[in-house]
């Protein structure tokens, strides 16, 4: 069946750090990919989202390209803040269904 | 700008027990979702709702009720709590269906239920 797996957490970065953040997914068809966000006390929000294939999606300074030949969703950021500090979630939605797939969740802890 | 919100925060139940968690959201959505998250796993569909009076099962229903007597409320009920049944529980709500291209979900902050 479909699935996302995510790199485990946490991951530890200094401010103004790299961060890459792995998510692969299994599927068939075409699936949309998404990245949600949650911030500390808060819910999920979505951070950015991609349909189909080589598309980018982008918001805040974070980027992911959808890879199909990788069937990769990887997110990166170049410069990491210390208010980036939270829990990031990888999932796709199946072409034909309305069901959105979660991967594990990576928390990510931004230090001074 | 409430969008959508849950209670309580945090609960402990003892097994057999019963609860109610609450989820309203004020954007007149049509569309509401009750999730669980294990710890070190993915979140899960319980049920959902496309709209008042409409609700269906999503991949992990068993040991939950769902009502929708109102567009802004999606109470999730444990009948007989179960240690199995601890877990973190998200509410969401989108205006459009989740297969629609610029759909977007919201999230509640979450329950987190322990049964002991």
């Amino acid at each position: 069946g479909d699935s996302v797996t995510q790199m485990e957490g946490p991951v530890t970065l200094s401010e103004e750090a790299f961060l890459t953040i792995n998510c692969t997914y299994t599927a068939t068809g075409y699936p949309s990919l998404f990245w949600y966000v949650q911030y500390p006390g808060e819910g999920l929000q979505l951070l950015l989202k991609a349909t189909k294939a080589d598309d980018k999606g982008s918001n805040k300074g974070f980027e992911a390209t959808y890879r199909k030949e990788t069937t990769s969703f990887h997110l990166e950021k170049g410069s990491v803040q210390v208010s980036d500090s939270a829990v990031y979630f990888c999932a796709l939605r199946a072409w034909n269904t309305d069901k959105l797939i979660f991967g594990t969740g990576t928390r990510l802890q931004v230090f001074p | 700008n409430a969008g959508v919100t849950q209670t309580p925060k945090f609960r402990i139940l003892k097994i057999g027990q019963s609860m109610t968690l609450q989820c309203a959201q004020d954007m007149n959505h049509n569309y509401m979702y009750w999730y669980r998250q294990d710890p070190g796993m993915g979140l899960k569909l319980i049920y959902y709702s496309v709209g008042a009076g409409i609700t269906d099962k999503g991949e992990v229903p068993n040991g939950y009720n769902v009502s929708r007597s109102t567009t802004e409320d999606f109470p999730l009920r444990l009948e007989l709590a179960a240690p199995s049944q601890t877990s973190v529980y998200f509410c969401a709500s989108s205006y459009i269906p989740t297969r629609a291209t610029n759909e977007k979900l919201f999230f509640g902050s979450g329950t987190q239920l322990s049964v002991l």
